[in-house]
């Protein structure tokens, strides 16, 4: 398996630009999770999604922030505007779910670096 | 307001020798809690987990210990080799909403050769 896939690795943008992250999970994974790691704040969950239903959103910082997952096997988590406060890692994962009915380890993809200049 | 927190963001040791990591908690609704490692440029990665229900487990050279009364859990790593390095990450979830999990800002171990 490839694990979770995340694109773009790097990116690098202006301030007011609209910034797109995107996920695959691992496939027959239920659940799927953005985070986002800075250094202040380590790693903070924003928002996840359970057979591509948000079920949990109260991390999203603000209305710039809005996620999407529109089928089981991709995500996207959009910035716009994008500001420099911004800047951070942001991991998506994913796991089993709750089909199991009890915790499930989550897998981590190699995350995105977003640099708003 | 951070649920987990780790407060030694650094962590030095010299190889063969034992590293704590340490983290604690504030909501006493945790229940299972989890120690993820992560390398430079990778995502964090599963390393060891423990139940409410018990207060140690082990996994060769990794052993969590809990703490409920003092809501404090430790990782230990006997012996430490170089390729531990990396930064460690505790995290927690709660009773019923078994999918959301907290993170601490994780601690930086360094083994020294």
């Amino acid at each position: 398996d490839a694990g979770v896939i995340q694109s773009p690795r790097h990116e690098v943008t202006e301030m007011g630009q609209e910034v797109t992250l995107r996920c695959k999970p691992i496939s027959g994974h239920n659940s799927l999770f953005w985070y986002r790691q800075t250094m202040m704040r380590g790693l903070e969950l924003l928002i996840y999604f359970n057979n591509n239903v948000p079920i949990d959103d109260s991390g999203m910082p603000e209305d710039r922030f809005s996620a999407k997952m529109p089928n089981a096997s991709f995500s996207t988590l959009k910035i716009q505007p994008s500001e420099p406060r911004d800047s951070a890692v942001y991991f998506c994962a994913s796991s089993l779910g709750v089909l199991t009915g009890h915790q499930e380890t989550q897998y981590f993809g190699p995350g995105t670096r977003l640099l708003v200049l | 307001d951070q649920q987990v927190k780790q407060n030694s963001p650094s962590l030095s040791v010299q190889e063969g020798r034992i590293s704590i990591l340490n983290c604690d908690y504030t909501n006493s609704m945790f229940d299972y809690f989890l120690w993820y490692k992560k390398y430079p440029a990778e995502g964090p990665t599963f390393l060891i987990s423990i139940s409410s229900i018990k207060d140690k487990n082990e996994d060769g050279r990794f052993t969590v210990f809990l703490n409920k009364s003092a809501k404090h859990l430790s990782l230990h790593i006997v012996p430490s080799q170089p390729g531990d390095s990396a930064v460690y990450f505790c995290a927690a979830s709660a009773r019923g909403n078994f999918n959301k999990f907290y993170f601490g800002s994780g601690t930086k171990l360094n083994v020294k050769p």
